[in-house]
């Protein structure tokens, strides 16, 4: 259980063009997700929480209007990269926790290679 | 400030050693969670296990166990009996505050564990 997918697993699109990553959680209702961005060789670094039906709450530093995030069901969170340009070229991965007293983990999705050219 | 420190950016060892990976963090809360994760090159996120901070005994996992100093502010991984497909990069990670589904995780800087044959 506590299945997270993340679509598409890779993606190459040209500078200027947006792009939209899905996050589901398959089975059990995530009321928040988060969205992680991994540079090669780097750690995750947390970009915004995403909060079923409210705005997200974005961390310092991550333009909000560039990264925007949709949770409008339970199960399903979006991150659309607008006007991409190739320093947003990344391993962007998002995960979501059941959280206590069933599970502590965060569970997360499989990952997006965002490759922009 | 750092809150999660991992000071070893890589590690080599033999096949069948024990390795231990170090982390410390930075926190006032009094009730936080400390994760260790698997990551292998494929870019997927494995939970290997978790530590409350109100948790008196080490938590162990099968070969993993982690070496909880609250005092010294210390959670280190220790692995036995290493195996070839333990090779990949490890983060430990914290949650600040009370447990819910809501709570960020942050990640630290991770380190790469290589193991010989």
């Amino acid at each position: 259980g506590a299945v997270v997918s993340q679509h598409p697993s890779w993606v190459i699109c040209k500078s200027g063009t947006s792009v939209k990553i899905e996050c589901r959680s398959l089975d059990f209702q995530a009321t928040t997700m988060f969205w992680y961005r991994q540079f090669p060789k780097q750690s995750l670094m947390l970009m915004a929480t995403s909060n079923e039906g409210s705005k997200a709450t974005y961390e310092q530093g991550v333009e909000k209007d560039k990264f925007l995030i949709n949770h409008a069901s339970l199960t399903l969170s979006t991150l659309t990269v607008t006007s991409a340009h190739p320093e947003d070229s990344s391993f962007y991965i998002c995960s979501a926790r059941v959280g206590a007293p069933t599970r502590t983990e965060a569970f997360f999705g499989q990952g997006t290679r965002l490759t922009v050219v | 400030a750092q809150k999660i420190t991992q000071t070893q950016p890589g590690m080599f060892v033999q096949e069948k050693e024990a390795v231990t990976l170090d982390c410390t963090y930075d926190t006032s809360d009094q009730s936080y969670g400390l994760f260790w994760y698997k990551q292998p090159s494929s870019g997927e996120m494995i939970f290997l296990i978790y530590q409350g901070s109100y948790d008196e005994q080490n938590a162990t996992e099968g070969r993993y166990s982690l070496n909880f100093q609250k005092a010294r502010k210390s959670a280190n991984l220790v692995i036995s009996a290493s195996q070839l497909g333990d090779s990949a990069m490890y983060f430990c990670a914290m949650r600040e505050g009370r447990e819910s589904s809501a709570s960020k995780i942050i990640f630290g800087s991770g380190t790469r564990l290589s193991i010989r044959p």
